[in-house]
């Protein structure tokens, strides 16, 4: 099985800060790396496909970076609604494996 | 717009057998090149991939679940199920269903929690 790796696990932030959560597959993934936000209580919801592609209906302040083994989601000027836990997820090969989570904490 | 909905069991005994069915509306579950897949999450904690079928009805799992699991799809019922057999404390979750394409899973059901107790 792929392993995902992100980091930090958890960080505290204000609005309007610029935020950066990294994730690392244990072997080449390629670009097949996916980013997702989960607020408490509700399911996932997408934001990044192939590495760097933001899913539709996303706010721009979300992009994604990386290829091979190291990717990265940038939040730009996190607003209110932005605090919630993310998970990367490898879709190269199955099993797909997420990453344990970052949880984004209000400062 | 593509809804979807797990139903099923909340509770079930351990040694038994869990079984949700994931109804999907909003288009049709055949048209498309899509996967459908099943995805769990412990309370607290992170996102486990149970797996997948396509349509066509070929189906990928996890290892770590490959001999209790399956996945099959109705489509004339526009559903897709997951069966999984001998649970134990450890399968206690929220079950998610969700659509792929093509290896985002970009429409999520609300997810329903199973709890494995006697």
């Amino acid at each position: 099985d792929i392993q995902m790796t992100q980091s930090p696990s958890s960080l505290s932030a204000s609005v309007g800060d610029r935020v950066t959560i990294t994730c690392r597959a244990s072997q080449s993934i390629s670009s097949y790396l996916n980013w997702y936000q989960q607020k408490p209580g509700k399911a996932p919801k997408g934001l990044i496909y192939a590495a760097s592609s933001l899913q539709s209906g996303v706010p721009s302040r979300f992009s994604g970076s990386g290829s091979g083994t190291d990717f990265t989601l940038t939040i730009n000027s996190l607003q209110p609604e932005d605090f919630a836990t993310y998970y990367c997820q490898q879709s190269y090969s199955t099993p797909w494996t997420f990453g344990q989570g970052t949880k984004v904490e209000i400062k | 717009q593509v809804q979807l909905q797990e139903s099923g069991p909340g509770l079930v005994k351990p040694s038994q057998t869990l079984s949700l069915t994931c109804t999907v509306s909003g288009g049709s579950i055949s048209s498309g090149s899509y996967y459908w897949t099943w995805i769990r999450q412990p309370a607290g904690k992170g996102l486990e991939w149970i797996g997948r079928i396509y349509t066509s009805g070929s189906s990928n799992y996890n290892p770590s679940l490959k001999s209790r699991v399956t996945i099959s799809v109705d489509t004339s019922k526009n559903q897709f199920s997951l069966t999984l057999t001998s649970v134990t404390a450890a399968d206690t979750a929220v079950y998610y269903c969700a659509r792929v394409v093509p290896g985002l899973l970009d429409y999520w059901g609300q997810g329903t929690l199973v709890t494995v107790s006697s």
